[in-house]
């Protein structure tokens, strides 16, 4: 059974200082990951989409790395916004099969 | 272009009432799921849909929850003799074809009482 989980739960960064969020799974047999955001009281929306065979995925301030031997992934995000705050979410795709898992999320506060 | 919509947004029922939930996915999406989110964790899998087919059921918690997607583009997932433990929010999510991006819906909540 898959297991994803994302360390920290929480994190609080004053504006404009770099961080990285981490999401590690225990089966390594994947065929993506994808992270997301989510706002408080709002839906998922996804932010990047990293394919097994794919070793990082990039938009704007954003970078996504994968890791499949070693079961991770982390989000970079650069020059961080308060607009970045929200819960950023990953979620595993296994090889073959639909049923996504997905981590329970670092919720990130950005101090302005 | 429109994006996942989903009805009601907000459910009130009591105890032993059936509910059901819909679901319309992006115009053209042939994959479907739906999830179940708990307060502060992530979505959990419930089932998947390819066009109308049902092509996996395994997260459904038990028989009183089912699915439908007759025509290969609305979904409805309904509750049976909803209980309390039930209440939660209910995500539908779509994408092109099997594995690629998934969009979100703003989801349903449900309260049973």
């Amino acid at each position: 059974k898959q297991e994803v989980t994302q360390i920290p739960a929480a994190l609080s960064v004053p504006e404009g200082e770099n961080l990285v969020l981490n999401c590690s799974f225990t089966d390594s047999a994947i065929y993506n990951l994808q992270w997301f955001r989510q706002d408080p009281g709002k839906g998922l929306t996804s932010l990047l989409l990293i394919q097994s065979s794919q070793r990082e995925q990039t938009s704007g301030r954003l970078n996504a790395s994968l890791d499949k031997s070693s079961g991770r992934s982390t989000l970079y995000i650069a020059a961080s916004q308060p607009g970045d705050s929200a819960t950023y979410l990953c979620a595993v795709r296994p090889g073959g099969y639909q049923k996504v898992t997905f981590g329970t999320g670092t919720k990130l506060q950005v101090i302005p | 272009g429109a994006g996942v919509s989903q009805s009601p947004r907000y459910k009130v029922t009591k105890r032993g009432q059936d509910v059901a939930l819909r679901c319309d996915p992006i115009s053209g999406h042939v994959s479907l799921y739906w999830y179940r989110q708990a307060l502060g964790q992530g979505p959990e899998f419930l089932t998947y849909f390819n066009y109308e087919a049902q092509q996996d059921k395994s997260g459904l918690p038990n028989d009183r929850f089912s699915a439908e997607r007759p025509e290969g583009s609305i979904s409805t997932l309904t509750i049976q003799r909803t209980e309390q433990r039930d209440s939660a929010m209910y995500r539908c999510a779509s994408s092109g074809k099997a594995q690629e991006t998934q969009y979100f819906g703003p989801g349903t909540r449900l309260l049973v009482l």
